[in-house]
């Protein structure tokens, strides 16, 4: 069975400061994809932030990065110089190919302190 | 925006009595999905399509059932509510073109079930 643990329920972090939020996968497939999701308040699912597998270099978005490490099968989210408006729960997922399923691990919930 | 839009958002139903949620989609994605959020579970997927008339079945399909009758529509069924089923549904479609095997979600549909 292919899992997502994230292993932290709850983080916290100040205003400007760096958090890592962790996030391992267990799956038997080579190729596949990993995700970090935001959800706010709203409810809203957004996306954050994308890997491919095959790619050993880091994804980027602005302050968003990923620390992917395949053979550990570890894909930890960090966020730089962290805003209030970062403040949500954060779902780490994963989707091997050409399955069409994604799976999603159960949330890191991140306030941001003023 | 990924153009999906889910009716109803909210709804509040008694045991026993049967639900339909809609999900539409205005860009033509072959795959779309139905997940149920509940705390401490992240996302799971009910049932999913990968084209009209073809659909299969998730993680936790029991007690509902799906229709895809044109491209734009994917219907979740809940025949006979349950407590149980009382949870936030997301519908999603899967972009294969663009950034490539990406899901995003619509904004929820909370179900209540009395």
């Amino acid at each position: 069975a292919q899992t997502v643990t994230q292993s932290q329920p709850e983080m916290s972090v100040q205003e400007a400061e760096t958090v890592t939020l962790s996030c391992t996968y267990d799956t038997s497939e080579n190729n596949y994809y990993l995700f970090w999701y935001k959800q706010p308040p709203s409810r809203q699912m957004i996306l954050v932030i994308r890997q491919e597998a095959y790619k050993q270099q880091n994804a980027t978005e602005n302050r968003f990065s990923v620390n992917f490490q395949k053979a550990a099968k570890s894909f930890s989210l960090k966020i730089s110089d962290s805003q209030l408006g970062d403040t949500a729960m954060y779902f780490c997922a994963f989707t091997p190919l050409p399955n069409n399923d994604m799976r999603f691990g159960a949330g890191t919930r991140l306030t941001v302190k003023p | 925006d990924a153009g999906i839009t889910q009716s109803p958002r909210h709804k509040v139903t008694e045991t026993g009595t049967p639900v339909t949620l809609r999900c539409h989609q205005t860009e033509n994605h072959r795959y779309m999905y139905w997940y149920r959020q509940d705390p401490g579970h992240g996302l799971r997927l009910i049932h999913y399509s990968y084209g009209v008339k073809d659909t299969d079945k998730g993680e936790v399909s029991d007690g509902y059932s799906v229709s895809r009758s044109k491209t734009e529509d994917f219907l979740l069924t809940l025949e006979s509510a349950t407590s149980s089923q009382t949870s936030v549904y997301f519908c999603a479609i899967r972009e294969v073109e663009g950034l490539g095997n990406t899901i995003y979600f619509g904004e929820g549909s909370w179900l209540t079930v009395v």
